[in-house]
């Protein structure tokens, strides 16, 4: 079946402008994650969901990243007012069962990602 | 101090030659996962493993849970293998820096 889809796979803003990343799962997988890799830097957690449960959002690093999954399929990670720290790869991935829970035994499969540069 | 950490950051080697990747980690764990990530970004996971040894083709991987390290092994490296690859302790989404590997032919 098909995996994890993004879009856009690259988007270009000005500073200051408001970016939406979008992140369509794998059928089926109830867990939903969200990354940042920043230029050479290792994989950063921003958020992570679960069914209809609250959101972890303890990896958001401010008030302008914000996510949301919508009937427990797609998700939107939304980004306002863009710095030029922004700049980064944003990767989803998904899983059947959440790695947390699952105590970290289960596999997520990554996307793509979107390449996102704020000039 | 990261708690998952890597070793080395980076490593070139030539085609056909044997390829050892090392995570260290100080975190509990109950599983630890090798990825892979390609020069496009895409990432692939290589392996789940919790105790032992898994082998997938050319790809062999260790985890010692008393030790806290674990080991990804590429027997006879081709240019096809070079990548990143990251470990990765995903209960508590801990990532390693990355190893930059180069399989020059």
């Amino acid at each position: 079946g098909a995996g994890v889809s993004q879009s856009p796979s690259n988007k270009v803003t000005e500073k200051g402008k408001d970016v939406e990343l979008r992140c369509d799962p794998i059928s089926g997988h109830t867990a939903l994650y969200w990354y940042r890799q920043s230029l050479g830097q290792g994989l950063e957690f921003l958020i992570y969901f679960q069914g209809n449960s609250a959101p972890d959002k303890s990896g958001l690093p401010s008030d302008r990243f914000s996510a949301e999954r919508t009937g427990g399929s797609v998700s939107t990670l939304t980004i306002q007012r863009t710095q030029q720290e922004d700049s980064a790869v944003y990767l989803c991935a998904s899983s059947a069962r959440p790695s947390i829970l699952a105590g970290g035994g289960t596999t997520q499969y990554f996307g793509p990602g979107t390449r996102l540069t704020v000039l | 101090k990261n708690e998952v950490e890597q070793s080395p950051q980076n490593l070139t080697a030539q085609e056909g030659e044997f390829i050892t990747i090392n995570c260290s980690y100080s975190v509990g764990i109950s599983a630890l996962h090798w990825l892979q990530q390609h020069p496009g970004g895409g990432i692939v996971s290589l392996f789940m493993l919790s105790s032992g040894k898994k082998k997938h083709g050319r790809l062999i991987a260790t985890i010692n849970i008393q030790e806290k390290h674990s080991s990804l092994h590429i027997t006879a490296s081709h240019p096809r293998d070079s990548a990143v690859y990251i470990c990765a302790v995903l209960n508590d989404m801990r990532f390693g820096a990355g190893t930059r590997l180069t399989v020059k032919p």
